[in-house]
């Protein structure tokens, strides 16, 4: 079992639309939550980032995570265009010295 | 404050050659990271660098290795390259102690 699951979709959602992209992931030691958008072939963005259980929202993004169900989720509002890209959830046990360990992605498009 | 970057932007090399990708960190940030991304795949921590020091390391072997030098920036050298080193590599920076990284745009090597 790999230690962080995610749909690799492809998600194709209307322009409008609210989006919600998710995360499982076996290591009860994860305690920081990130969420990077990724257009092709560039470097991932940092979107959204959460430390333990909680959510956290920022304009049209918000970020939820369930420590108790190993369950991490990313919402979109009024999904744009703009918004079509591969979604990476991240998460790493402690701060600073320890590795990202990423999810494979989900691929998002939001159509006109 | 500048981004970080990463050089060259692609390269095209063949199996058993040498290679020198190299990064220059954020500015202020004295951690960096290289992760491997394959096709389709979330990003794979390679190694870490503080102060020079390789600090942290994932599941690659020793052909992979890297330097930090003074100024922060770091180099990964990969010798006898193998078909499935083609991926994009990708270098990120923080401060140390801090969760968040932040990624450049990332080196797209193949490898034939």
């Amino acid at each position: 079992q790999k230690e962080v699951e995610q749909d690799p979709g492809p998600l194709s959602v209307p322009e409008g639309a609210i989006v919600s992209l998710n995360c499982t992931y076996s290591n009860s030691a994860f305690q920081y939550f990130m969420w990077y958008r990724q257009y092709s072939r560039k470097g991932p963005e940092l979107l959204m980032y959460t430390y333990s259980s909680g959510n956290k929202e920022d304009g049209r993004f918000t970020a939820q995570v369930d420590k108790s169900s190993k369950y991490i989720s990313l919402f979109i509002r009024d999904s744009q265009p703009s918004d079509s890209a591969t979604y990476l959830c991240a998460m790493r046990r402690n701060s600073g010295n320890t590795p990202l360990v990423f999810g494979k992605g989900t691929r998002l498009s939001v159509i006109a | 404050e500048t981004g970080v970057t990463q050089s060259p932007t692609h390269l095209i090399k063949t199996r058993g050659q040498q290679v020198t990708l190299r990064c220059s960190s954020q500015s202020g940030h004295n951690t960096v990271s290289w992760y491997q991304q394959a096709l389709g795949q979330g990003p794979q921590f390679i190694f870490q660098y503080y102060r020079e020091e390789e600090n942290g390391r994932g599941n690659f072997p020793p052909r992979f290795s890297g330097l930090q030098f003074p100024n922060y920036s770091s180099e990964l050298n990969v010798n006898a390259l193998e078909l499935d080193d083609s991926a994009l590599y990708l270098c990120a920076s923080s401060f140390a102690g801090e969760e968040k990284l932040f990624f450049g745009s990332g080196t797209q090597l193949s490898v034939l």
